[in-house]
């Protein structure tokens, strides 16, 4: 399978647990891209690597989140200390370029209890 | 203002029914348009690029009116597996994905 791939598709955790997601984009893909989606709404952005190097975060994306993308292969989305409102599906998705469409993951969806 | 703004639906339509669906977005500055496909609990696939000068794949086509902000997605002869949020797509400085608009096709 060549597409984009995400662990774990699901997790749930407690509030106030660490969690890691994992994404694995298209081999040939050096941009990378995190989003979050709740129900009923589209994607909503959260930051962006080109190779390595994160060149966007979003107002979303408070100090609680942080990604990496170490080798400009896959990439992490940590979230510290987790709230309930951090429940919702993250998704990844990769493209050649800026101005491509992005290829999307299956997404994990988080549960926080 | 919604950076990108959508009519939520649900559209429910007989089979081999046309049916439209518009968005309008709000930086005149976006330079790239898209339609995704987003089954129930699945991640958005891309259906199709939007072009200016309009674009068809098969029973769909996408077309986009700059001048007045919008693009549109008409889907011909609607099959049952057509059913599915549809989310419209604009590219400035990044992506910016509509609510979506769910459709689905009744027999």
């Amino acid at each position: 399978d060549t597409g984009v791939s995400q662990d774990p598709r699901h997790k749930i955790t407690k509030r106030g647990q660490n969690v890691t997601f994992r994404c694995d984009p298209i081999s040939e893909h050096n941009r990378l891209y995190w989003y979050r989606q709740t129900l009923g709404q589209g994607p909503e952005f959260l930051t962006y690597f080109q190779n390595e190097a994160q060149l966007e975060k979003s107002r979303l994306l408070s100090d609680r989140f942080s990604a990496e993308r170490p080798k400009g292969s896959f990439s992490t989305l940590e979230i510290q200390r987790t709230e309930q409102g951090d429940s919702a599906m993250y998704l990844c998705a990769s493209s050649l370029d800026r101005g491509g469409g992005r290829f999307f993951g299956p997404g994990t969806r988080l549960t926080v209890l | 203002r919604k950076e990108v703004e959508q009519d939520p639906g649900p559209f429910n339509v007989p089979e081999g029914a046309t049916v439209a669906f518009n968005c309008t977005y709000s930086n005149s500055a976006s330079q790239s348009f898209f339609w995704y496909r987003q089954d129930c609990r699945k991640e958005p696939k891309l259906l199709m690029s939007v072009y200016s000068s309009g674009n068809e794949d098969g029973r769909f086509t996408a077309q986009l009116n700059r001048a007045s902000q919008y693009i549109s997605l008409l889907i011909r002869d609607s099959k049952l597996s057509d059913s599915a949020t549809y989310l419209c797509v604009v590219n400035a400085f990044d992506m910016r994905f509509g609510a979506g608009t769910r459709l689905t096709v009744k027999p």
